[in-house]
């Protein structure tokens, strides 16, 4: 099955905003919306945002989704030295009847 | 609070077979779709399997397909992965994962090596 596609690495400046994507199809990201995972090194991964672009309790307001077609994308504002980790996002897809990931990106406060 | 604790990882030869079991608490495991995600050694995470919530329906990634079988007991509020078959590039952490990815345990690692 095909992943859905992020970009590996973004950098940013402490405090600045970093705006991470994630391209899908009609059949996952533009049908049923993509969730968003943290990983730090050597942890699970951590659920900062599902489906609709909802937000668990518990996880900052500084982290963001949005969907524009088959595009999903996580904001995250006030970079802070804690938000560098592994980004993932996934999807069901329709059609496949499977979850897709992308390959993670890999988010750099500098 | 919900919890997902996995179990049953370990070293194995090709060719073996294992079987994971991952126990829920913290929430109505019934009503739940599970799935089994798995993250090889400095790579990403891959899914592996899902399983609706009356376990009515499955379904694995096609590299699996035909080794591993997802199951469920609902009345142990518990989660499995039979591996058979198992080959070096099945080494992975296995994590389990309620619903829609929401929550997810620790993972038990698995290594397949002679």
């Amino acid at each position: 099955q095909a992943g859905l596609t992020q970009p590996p690495s973004v950098s940013k400046d402490l405090r600045q905003t970093a705006t991470l994507t994630c391209t899908g199809n009609f059949n996952n990201v533009g049908n049923q919306g993509a969730v968003w995972l943290q990983q730090h090194r050597g942890h699970p991964p951590k659920l900062l945002s599902y489906r609709n672009n909802n937000r668990p309790s518990g996880i900052s307001e500084r982290f963001s989704a949005s969907t524009s077609g088959s595009t999903a994308s996580l904001t995250i504002t006030g970079l802070q030295p804690e938000d560098e980790a592994d980004y993932y996002c996934s999807a069901w897809d329709t059609i496949l009847r499977a979850w897709l990931f992308g390959g993670g990106t890999r988010l750099t406060v500098l | 609070e919900v919890q997902v604790v996995e179990s049953g990882g370990g070293l194995v030869q090709p060719g073996g077979s294992l079987r994971l079991s991952c126990t829920a608490s913290g929430f109505t495991f019934s009503n739940s779709w599970m799935s089994w995600v798995r993250q090889a050694p400095g790579k990403g995470l891959e899914w592996v399997a899902t399983i609706k919530q009356d376990g009515s329906e499955t379904f694995h990634v096609d590299s699996v397909k035909g080794r591993f079988t997802i199951s469920r007991d609902d009345a142990k509020n518990s989660l499995y992965l039979q591996m058979n078959s198992l080959r070096v590039e099945d080494t992975a952490i296995y994590y389990c994962a309620t619903d829609t990815m929401t929550n997810w345990g620790q993972g038990t690692p698995v290594a397949v090596s002679s």
